[in-house]
């Protein structure tokens, strides 16, 4: 079946530290891939996505590449900021029925000063 | 542009009882998803409706049902609660014209505590 396999947290880091958190997905089809944000006491919000092998989505200093020989959408960004802490849920979705989303179980990333 | 809203914002019921909870979904969008998100987890997809018809569902039993309103808002209702419903639920909605293109975008969930 679908699934979303996400690097477990949590993760500290100091500010202006290099972030990577990593995502791996098996699924049938073509699916469409996500990464969510979920600050303290808030929804999700979306970050970015990708639809189809190659393309790379970017937000907010963050990118992800969608890699179909390798499954796999690592989050990066360059340099993290005390605002970026928050836990992030990467997904896939594919374009059948109800193109639901399947969530990995999210990796809480800590900023500290 | 009103965001996907969702009332109420916490809710505490006891085992065996029902809730209902509501969504408002985003100017524009037509297709509504259910989302439960227990502790320390990922959400787990509910149901989606879509022009006021289920349109999938997930891996939830019967007692977990919706409505989808001409207005495209939601309710979700729950019946003989149990302890393990404890969780967040959030709402999503998509765009008309977008189903195929998968963003949803979500509220900020209701918190339900099931004692």
């Amino acid at each position: 079946g679908d699934s979303v396999t996400q690097m477990e947290g949590p993760v500290t880091l100091s500010e202006e530290a290099f972030l990577t958190i990593n995502c791996t997905y098996t699924a049938t089809g073509y699916p469409s891939l996500f990464w969510y944000v979920q600050y303290p006491g808030e929804g999700l919000q979306l970050l970015l996505k990708a639809t189809k092998a190659d393309d790379k989505g970017s937000n907010k200093g963050f990118e992800a590449t969608y890699r179909k020989e390798t499954t796999s959408f690592h989050l990066e960004k360059g340099s993290v900021q005390v605002s970026d802490s928050a836990v992030y849920f990467c997904a896939l979705s594919v374009q059948t029925g109800a193109n639901n989303l399947f969530f990995g179980t999210g990796t809480r990333l800590t900023v500290i000063p | 542009e009103t965001g996907v809203t969702q009332s109420p914002t916490h809710l505490i019921k006891t085992r065996g009882q029902q809730v209902t909870l509501r969504c408002s979904s985003q100017s524009g969008h037509n297709t509504v998803s259910w989302y439960q998100q227990a502790l320390g987890q990922g959400p787990q997809f509910i149901f989606q409706y879509y022009r006021e018809e289920e349109n999938g569902r997930g891996n939830f039993p019967p007692r977990f049902s919706g409505l989808q309103f001409p207005n495209y808002s939601s309710e979700l209702n729950v019946n003989a609660l149990e302890l393990d419903d404890s969780a967040l639920y959030l709402c999503a909605s998509s765009p008309i014209g977008d189903r195929s293109t998968d963003t949803q975008y979500f509220g900020p969930g209701t918190r339900l505590t099931v004692l």
